[in-house]
This record gives structure tokens, C-alpha cells and sequence, in this order.
């Protein structure tokens, strides 16, 4: 059974401090690796994509994969409020055209004013 | 921006009942999903679907379940007798290229 895990938290960081979410995977030959927002009752939102070893940025968000580890992290800079949601660790299944994501149960983050 | 639509948004049937999930995917999207999310639990593969026919079913796909792309833009989850543990929220995904992919809001079923 392949497997994504993350810490389920809560996570809780002031407003305007560091947040960072970790996920590991357990299919070494997975390709590529997403992050989804949720909000609570909403759908999964997709905040960053990474496929190679190293750091890829887009606004306050860094996704960091480290494939040797099979480990997979958001950092969110500037936290603010509206960041608190459930943050979902999504991996592509190696093998196959299909490409389903499997993922993670979600880590819950409250940014605190 | 395009984005996937997914009708219903609430379902409510009765355990026994058939019901159809419909979906618009993103329009020059090949390659389209069904998961459901269980309340309180992680977000759950159900099937993939590309070039009019199922690439890759779950577990949890068994004959009950079927999926359909009647036209050129929708694409149907069927439950046909639908149990209790079938309530959750149904999400349908869709992708153009290798590896993105984009959810809709999602049908929440509730099964009674």
C-alpha cells in the first residue's frame, strides 16, 4: 500500500511567522508532488507543484523535495489568517499513463492575529 | 479562468436509490477523475478516465459505481444503489498534461 503521510497538527503560528508542513512518501519511484489547500466543506485547491530535488518558489510559498529522503515541504511565508486551512500533500503514483494522486490526510493550520 | 463544475453541489437520496454526479471538466482537458472524500478523512481515488475509457479503477470501484462521458463535456459518476457508506463528498478532477490537476467544488451526497 503506498502511503503519504502527514502531521495532522493542528499547526498554530501568529500572524506573519513561518509555517511549515512536512509529508513523506513511501513510492521512491513517484515523479512529482503537489500541495492543495482545503478549506473546511471546500475542495482541494492546488497551491504548488514540484518534480525535481531542490527548493521552487511562488509568492510566500517554497516547496522543498528531497526525493532521497522521499520527503516532501511547504513553507509559507507571511502567514496570515486567511492561510488557515487544512494543507494537503498530494504524490503521482509511479507507474502507469493514469496519473492519480494519492493523498495525505492533511495538516490543519491556524494563523493566529 | 477555467475552472471544473461539478452539479449537484447537495444530494440527498435514499439507501437503494441510483444517482448520477455530473461534472464539466476544464475544456481541453484529456484526462479526468473521480475521488471522494469521507468526512473527516483523507481524499480517496476512485477512477481515471481518458480517451473514453477507464484507465485505472480503485478498490472502492466495484460494480456499483460507473463513469460515463455522454458528450463532449460532461463526465458522470452513476452510484446505482446507493448505501450509507457511500455519503461523502465527490470531487471531480481533470488535468491536460502529465501531471496537474484541477478539482471542481464538489458534490456532497448524503445517503438516508
Amino acid at each position: 500500500q503506498k502511503e503519504v503521510e502527514q502531521n495532522s497538527g493542528p499547526l498554530s503560528v501568529p500572524e506573519g511567522a513561518i509555517a511549515s508542513l512536512n509529508c513523506t512518501y513511501s513510492d521512491r519511484g513517484s515523479q512529482s508532488f503537489f500541495w492543495y489547500r482545503q478549506y473546511s466543506g471546500k475542495s482541494p485547491e492546488l497551491i504548488m507543484s514540484i518534480y525535481s530535488n531542490g527548493d521552487k518558489e511562488d509568492g510566500r510559498f517554497t516547496a522543498q523535495l528531497n526525493k532521497a529522503s522521499q520527503y516532501v515541504s511547504l513553507l509559507i511565508r507571511d502567514s496570515q489568517p486567511s492561510d488557515s486551512a487544512t494543507y494537503l500533500c498530494a504524490v503521482n503514483e509511479s507507474g502507469g499513463s493514469n496519473y492519480k494522486l494519492t493523498f495525505g490526510k492533511g495538516t490543519l493550520l491556524t494563523v493566529n492575529p | 479562468e477555467p475552472e471544473v463544475t461539478q452539479t449537484p453541489s447537495h444530494q440527498v437520496t435514499q439507501m437503494g436509490q441510483e444517482v448520477i454526479l455530473r461534472c464539466v471538466p476544464i475544456s481541453n482537458h484529456l484526462y479526468f477523475y473521480w475521488y471522494r472524500q469521507i468526512l473527516g478523512q483523507k481524499v480517496e481515488f476512485l477512477v481515471s478516465f481518458y480517451n473514453n475509457e477507464i484507465s485505472e479503477k480503485s478498490e472502492i470501484f466495484d460494480d456499483q459505481f460507473s463513469v460515463e462521458r455522454p458528450d463532449g463535456s460532461n463526465f458522470t459518476l452513476k452510484i446505482r444503489s446507493t448505501k450509507l457508506e457511500d455519503s461523502a463528498m465527490y470531487f471531480c478532477a481533470s488535468k491536460q498534461g502529465l501531471y496537474e490537476q484541477y478539482f471542481g467544488p464538489g458534490t456532497r451526497l448524503t445517503v438516508t
